[in-house]
């Protein structure tokens, strides 16, 4: 089983949608819980930590389900510029692993 | 502020040849980390620096990769010889502490293609 699964997308929306989508991680024991931004062949970019009770910044908020072991992230009203891939990423075992990444897709 | 800079951007080389990649983190970054982003995956850490000393290179190929952080400032990835499966981006990140609840910022990466 992959340390942090994640559902590849790709989430196609219209401007204006809410968009939302989980990940999973393996190791119960992990303790920090990030959302990182990756545009198309640019590097990676720190969204927003997640925090026990949740936490928003603006238009991303994001929820963190221990007993479940899952995090998520929703978007919304969607713009354009959130196009993107969300990398869900879980510190295990002293080191961050990364999933593979939700592609979001806003169109116009 | 300056971030963290890589070069070269992009590399081409034959299978069997050897290359390297430099990083320099942001200046005052204790840590750095190399990591591998095959195509449609995600990062995968190879080697973290903590100053000049490595923390955790469990997941690092050690019969052809090589990394560097000597003066515990910018460091060195090398790869000789290599595969068809190397062929990636090679991210450097640095974030101030060790600690994984820090801020990791990246470079641009490098990508390689081996043929």
């Amino acid at each position: 089983r992959k340390e942090v699964e994640q559902d590849p997308g790709p989430f196609n929306v219209p401007e204006g949608a809410t968009v939302a989508f989980n990940c999973t991680y393996s190791n119960s024991a992990s303790q920090s819980f990030f959302w990182y931004r990756q545009d198309c062949r640019k590097e990676p970019k720190l969204l927003m930590s997640v925090y026990s009770s949740g936490n928003e910044d603006g238009r991303f908020t994001a929820q963190l389900n221990r007993a479940s072991q899952y995090i998520s992230l929703l978007i919304r009203d969607s713009k354009l510029s959130d196009s993107a891939t969300y990398l869900c990423v879980v510190n295990g075992d002293y080191k961050l692993s990364f999933g593979a990444g939700t592609t979001v897709t806003v169109r116009a | 502020e300056a971030g963290v800079a890589q070069s070269p951007r992009y590399k081409i080389i034959e299978k069997r040849q050897s290359v390297a990649f430099w990083c320099n983190p942001i200046s005052g970054h204790a840590t750095l980390y190399w990591y591998q982003q095959i195509l449609g995956q995600g990062p995968k850490l190879l080697i973290q620096f903590q100053n000049n000393g490595v923390v955790d290179d469990s997941q690092l190929p050690k019969d052809r990769f090589s990394a560097e952080r000597l003066k515990g400032v910018d460091s060195t990835l090398k790869i000789q010889p290599a595969k068809l499966e190397d062929s990636a981006v090679y991210l450097c990140a640095s974030s101030f502490r060790k600690a994984v609840s820090y801020e990791q910022y990246f470079g641009p990466g490098t990508r390689l293609t081996v043929t």
